[in-house]
């Protein structure tokens, strides 16, 4: 079980340009969450999948992030244009069905620093 | 999610029995209660559920009180690397979990 995999690890940009952020969920979950995470706010659910289907994106802070999952494989977190208040620690997490009392699985996030 | 209280910070003695508490007393009776903890710099890691009976696994025991309005997890044995923050989540569905403040567990050797 390889996990939860994100990529990058780390993501450092300048103001205004476009950020993608990767994640592969564990093979045959079918649940795939992005939280975000910061020292003022904490842990934060952005957006919730099920079956590859955006269920609830009510967390999303702004137009300028959007979350894909095109495959039961792959979801992208974009932020665009990136601005210095969207840094923080990315996280992705996935569970196998969803409205199970299956835990969630999470990556080790992607730590984003926008300058 | 009913909301959920806990201490912000604890300390526990390496070897020794690290409790828990979390308050949750607006818990409505179809929903669990969860705990993850979070470890530096990495995700968080599920531990153990449960909705009106004690549970117990591999890795911690959940004493949930009759009235279920609080619950307590036990590290039988602390270790230095159980110093984590520590989640008590309430919650009906499993998935949307709300993450709280949390409590900052320090096992000291």
């Amino acid at each position: 079980d390889a996990g939860v995999i994100q990529s990058p690890r780390h993501e450092v940009t300048e103001m205004g340009q476009e950020v993608t952020l990767r994640c592969k969920p564990i093979s045959g979950h079918n649940s795939l969450f992005w939280y975000r995470q910061t020292m003022m706010r904490g842990l934060e659910l952005l957006i919730y999948f099920n079956n590859n289907v955006p269920i609830d994106d009510s967390g999303m802070p702004e137009d300028r992030f959007s979350a894909k999952m095109p495959n039961a494989s792959f979801s992208t977190l974009k932020i665009q244009p990136s601005e210095p208040r969207d840094s923080a620690v990315y996280f992705c997490a996935s569970s196998l069905g969803g409205q199970g009392r299956i835990p969630l699985h999470f990556g080790n996030g992607t730590r984003l620093t926008v300058t | 999610d009913a909301k959920t209280t806990q201490p912000p910070s604890m300390d526990c003695a390496e070897g020794r029995a690290a409790n828990l508490p979390c308050n949750h007393s607006t818990i409505s009776g179809n929903e669990y209660v969860y705990w993850y903890r979070q470890i530096h710099s990495q995700g968080p890691q599920y531990i153990i559920h449960g909705l009106k009976n004690n549970e117990t696994n591999e890795m911690a025991s959940l004493i949930i009180t009759e009235d279920r309005k609080s619950s307590t997890l036990i590290l039988p044995h602390a270790t230095l690397r159980d110093t984590a923050v520590y989640y008590c989540i309430v919650n009906n569905a499993g998935n949307m979990l709300t993450f709280g403040g949390g409590t900052r567990l320090m096992v000291k050797p």
